[in-house]
């Protein structure tokens, strides 16, 4: 257990609809990330928050959005949905230092268990 | 871009070694290495932070060369357990640590 929860862990919709997923960091990461997972396919990166703030962004759709709540849990908003968006996401975190103090890059980025969502 | 790595794909047989090779067009400040079993959250495995460095303990190990921007993972005698799709991910080293992920390395170890 990574200490990374993420809900729903399934998830069946319709095309053309809006789902929100749920990502609750471990205790005391700062940083979250969003990954989409195409069936067989890599972790492709869509954004990540740093205390509430949003600090990089990847391939992320315009149909997508996230945000990063003062309790540090985070949405991924996804709309319009169509049948190519069906993948696993995963969230994410990190402790990550405070950017201005340094690099950070030794941080070990701990994965959630991932929402599977179908879209059809 | 996203590193590359190779194999893309391997079998093995229990008992036998495997070598995973990342490599990066941009520069790479650190190495994440990262297996995934299907359909289950990617596990860390271990992160390289300096070039030469070496690390692993036992049978998994890695190298990171930082002037050929490239990283190895080092798989010996290998265990049934050890199939699963492995990553190498390198952060951006901007401080805001957003890790892009490598290609990816299916490995299968059989009987």
């Amino acid at each position: 257990d990574s200490g990374v929860t993420q809900t729903p862990k399934h998830l069946i919709t319709a095309t053309g609809q809006r789902v929100t997923l749920r990502c609750s960091p471990r205790s005391g990461d700062l940083s979250v990330y969003w990954y989409q997972q195409s069936l067989d396919q890599g972790l492709q990166f869509l954004i990540q928050y740093y205390n509430g703030e949003e600090r990089a962004k990847g391939n992320i759709l315009e149909r997508f959005s996230a945000q990063q709540f003062p309790d540090l849990h985070s949405e991924l908003n996804l709309s319009s949905l169509e049948l190519g968006d069906s993948a696993l996401y995963f969230c994410a975190s990190s402790v990550q230092k405070d950017p201005g103090t340094g690099d950070s890059s030794g941080n070990t980025i701990y994965f959630g268990e991932g929402s599977w969502l179908t879209v059809v | 871009q996203q590193p590359v790595q190779s194999p893309q794909a391997v079998i093995l047989r229990e008992g036998e070694d495997a070598v995973i090779n990342c490599s990066s067009s941009k520069a790479l400040y650190s190495v994440h290495w990262y297996r995934q079993k299907h359909g289950e959250a990617p596990v860390f495995l271990m992160i390289l932070l300096k070039g030469g460095e070496q690390k692993g303990h036992e049978k998994i190990s890695a190298s990171f060369n930082e002037k050929k921007q490239q990283s190895s993972l080092y798989l010996t005698a290998s265990q049934l357990s050890y199939s699963g799709t492995y990553f190498c991910g390198a952060p951006n080293g901007g401080g805001y640590q957003k890790v892009t992920f490598g290609t990816g390395t299916k490995l299968q170890v059989i009987p």
